[in-house]
């Protein structure tokens, strides 16, 4: 079973805050990751995606890649009570097709 | 405008009687799929569709059915729903050849089987 792990949370953090992500995966083969963001009743929307190691900066948002620790993570700087949801961490398994596999999911709550 | 459009958005069944879930996408996309989404769970893979008339089991296949006869529909059918099927159901569509592989979700079915 290839797996994606999260650290369920629930995570808070204080406005203006750095909030930090992480998701484990099994399959060593994978090779893109993606962040997606899901507020509560809503469908998730892609706010992040990378396959490269290292780092990848957008707005606020960095998403973190680390092969051959198996670890993905996704940093959201000043953090806002707008980032308040729920975050999906997924990976496409190696020998796929396109099969996505998500994580379960870390509940975040920015305190005003 | 780009979406991707699934009915009904709520749904309550009794255990037996046979449903569809609509799904269906404007943008021209080949590859569509459908994940459950249960609590502590997070989104799982029922079935995908690289294009029409290819589809492939996900992580939860079991239970459910699909059909791609056309590019832009890819309905969810369960022919003999159980109260374990009880869950929050999300169609995606993406372009194949899109490296970003950003998939565009549906509102949401939420199905209840009692």
């Amino acid at each position: 079973q290839k797996e994606v792990e999260q650290n369920s949370g629930p995570l808070s953090v204080p406005e203006g805050a750095i909030a930090s992500l992480n998701c484990t995966y099994s399959d060593r083969g994978s090779q893109s990751f993606f962040w997606y963001r899901q507020y509560s009743g809503k469908s998730p929307e892609l706010i992040m995606f990378i396959y490269s190691n290292g780092d990848k900066e957008d707005g606020r948002f960095t998403a973190q890649l680390n092969k051959a620790s198996q670890y993905v993570s996704l940093l959201i700087r000043d953090s806002q009570p707008s980032d308040s949801a729920t975050y999906l961490c997924a990976g496409i398994s190696s020998g796929s097709a396109r099969q996505l596999t998500f994580g379960s999911g870390t509940q975040l709550t920015v305190l005003p | 405008e780009a979406q991707v459009t699934q009915n009904p958005r709520y749904l309550i069944t009794v255990t037996g009687k046979k449903l569809t879930v609509t799904c269906s996408q404007n943008m021209n996309h080949e590859y569509m799929s459908w994940y459950r989404q249960d609590p502590g769970l997070g989104l799982r893979q029922i079935y995908y569709s690289m294009n029409v008339e290819v589809t492939d089991k996900g992580d939860v296949p079991e239970g459910y059915k699909v059909s791609r006869k056309e590019k832009r529909n890819f309905p969810l059918i369960l022919e003999s729903p159980s109260p374990n099927q009880t869950s929050l159901y999300f169609c995606a569509s993406s372009p194949v050849d899109s490296r970003d592989e950003k998939l565009f979700f549906g509102s949401g079915t939420q199905l209840s089987v009692l």
